[in-house]
This record gives structure tokens, C-alpha cells and sequence, in this order.
């Protein structure tokens, strides 16, 4: 199994929801990362995971919530999100190293309404 | 500091060459990556090169690296259609995060 899945591929949530993107892979990948991207932009990192605890957040606000479970899953808990939320969230695993790159989910697309 | 700057459009006829530039400013990179994203998908890994190699080639695809300037192309050659998308370049300096490039839209005309 060489590949991050996402669930869902499209989310519409209220301002006022709760709801999880799910991200999964089986590779024995050690670092896992959530992106946020904009149409027509670069992803933009939000955290990392690494051996299942967070070593990185990038100043995120705190209506993103993640979760590592455990080696395989990796979770992004959303409360009260706004409309400049909405954008395809990413996902992304990697071995560690930077010789192999990441690979990458096919995003979650997340409209905020 | 780290940078990663691209042109942000490239347009081919089906059947040319096609080369994307991309210039980094970390020299600590060891590691030089191209991601390819299709409309409505993720990222896939294109291909990567490391720092100590000047050219890399994988099929229709080409690696050129000046680390002295910087600069990374890739070249698609016998560019087809299925091969319009984003080309993201990206680095990995010593802070280990993955530095992205904006871009090069690639429109590949019939």
C-alpha cells in the first residue's frame, strides 16, 4: 500500500459545526502533516507529526485541532470555522528523511458556509 | 531565508519540450523535489534529485541543477496533454519542513 487516504473528499459545514477530516496510511511512515491549500497556490503547512506526537504547529488557530491516534491516522478536528477556512486540506506522510519526499493525499475539499 | 520562486505559467504545443525553472535561496537544501498536481487531486512526487547530482533523467523527464546559481529546471519532453497541470517545485532545508515554490501552470495546446 503505497498511498494516504483522505476522507471525505468534500465537506460543507455551518460556522457553528463540528466535524473531522481522517487521513490513513500504511506505509510505516513516521511523520504525518496536514496542508491547507488555496486554489491556484502552494500548500501551506499547518502541523506535524512526528512519531505520533506534535512537533510543529504553524501558529494555527486553535479552531483546528489535531489528532494523532496512533502511527497510522491522523485526525483534524474543526469547530467554528470561518468562510476563509474553507480550501482543500491536505495530507501527507514521509518517512523522515528528505530523500524520499512526502506523499500526498488527494485533500479533503472543505467549504465553509 | 527560504525561498522558492517560479514562473507561474508555461504554455506547449502537444509534442514540444517543455522546461519549468524554479530558483531556490537555501543552500542548505540537500534535497530538490518536483510535484505534479492535476485539477481537483493532491500532490504526486514527481521526481527528486539530490544536491551532489547535476542531471537526473527518468523517462520523459529531465533534472537539471546549477547549485551554484540555484536554479533547478525540469524538462518534459514529447509533452502530452495528460501532462497539463501544476508543477510545484520544493526544497527541504535543515529545518526539515518542505519549502513550495507557486507554481508553474502548464497548458499543453493540441
Amino acid at each position: 500500500d503505497t498511498e494516504v487516504t483522505q476522507t471525505p473528499k468534500h465537506l460543507v459545514m455551518g460556522m457553528t459545526n463540528k466535524k473531522s477530516l481522517k487521513c490513513e496510511q500504511h506505509m510505516g511512515h513516521r511523520a504525518m502533516y496536514w496542508y491547507k491549500q488555496k486554489a491556484k497556490k502552494p500548500p501551506e503547512l499547518m502541523f506535524v507529526y512526528s512519531y505520533e506526537k506534535l512537533s510543529i504547529n504553524e501558529s494555527v488557530p486553535s479552531r483546528f485541532s489535531p489528532e494523532c491516534p496512533n502511527s497510522s491516522l491522523l485526525n483534524l478536528h474543526l469547530h467554528a470555522l470561518q468562510p476563509e477556512d474553507s480550501a482543500l486540506y491536505l495530507c501527507a506522510s514521509s518517512q523522515g528523511g528528505r530523500a524520499y519526499g512526502y506523499t500526498f493525499g488527494s485533500g479533503t475539499r472543505l467549504t465553509v458556509v | 531565508g527560504e525561498d522558492v520562486e517560479q514562473s507561474l505559467f508555461l504554455s506547449v504545443r502537444e509534442g514540444d519540450s517543455s522546461v519549468i525553472n524554479c530558483t531556490y535561496t537555501d543552500s542548505s537544501s540537500t534535497y530538490l523535489y518536483w510535484y505534479k498536481q492535476e485539477p481537483g487531486a493532491g500532490l504526486q512526487l514527481l521526481t527528486y534529485i539530490f544536491s551532489n547530482m547535476d542531471m537526473k533523467q527518468d523517462q520523459r523527464l529531465t533534472v537539471l541543477l546549477n547549485k551554484k546559481d540555484k536554479h533547478l529546471s525540469l524538462r518534459i519532453a514529447d509533452t502530452q496533454t495528460g501532462d497539463s497541470a501544476i508543477y510545484f517545485c520544493a526544497e527541504t532545508p535543515n529545518t526539515g519542513k518542505l519549502i513550495f515554490g507557486q507554481g508553474t501552470t502548464l497548458q499543453v495546446k493540441p
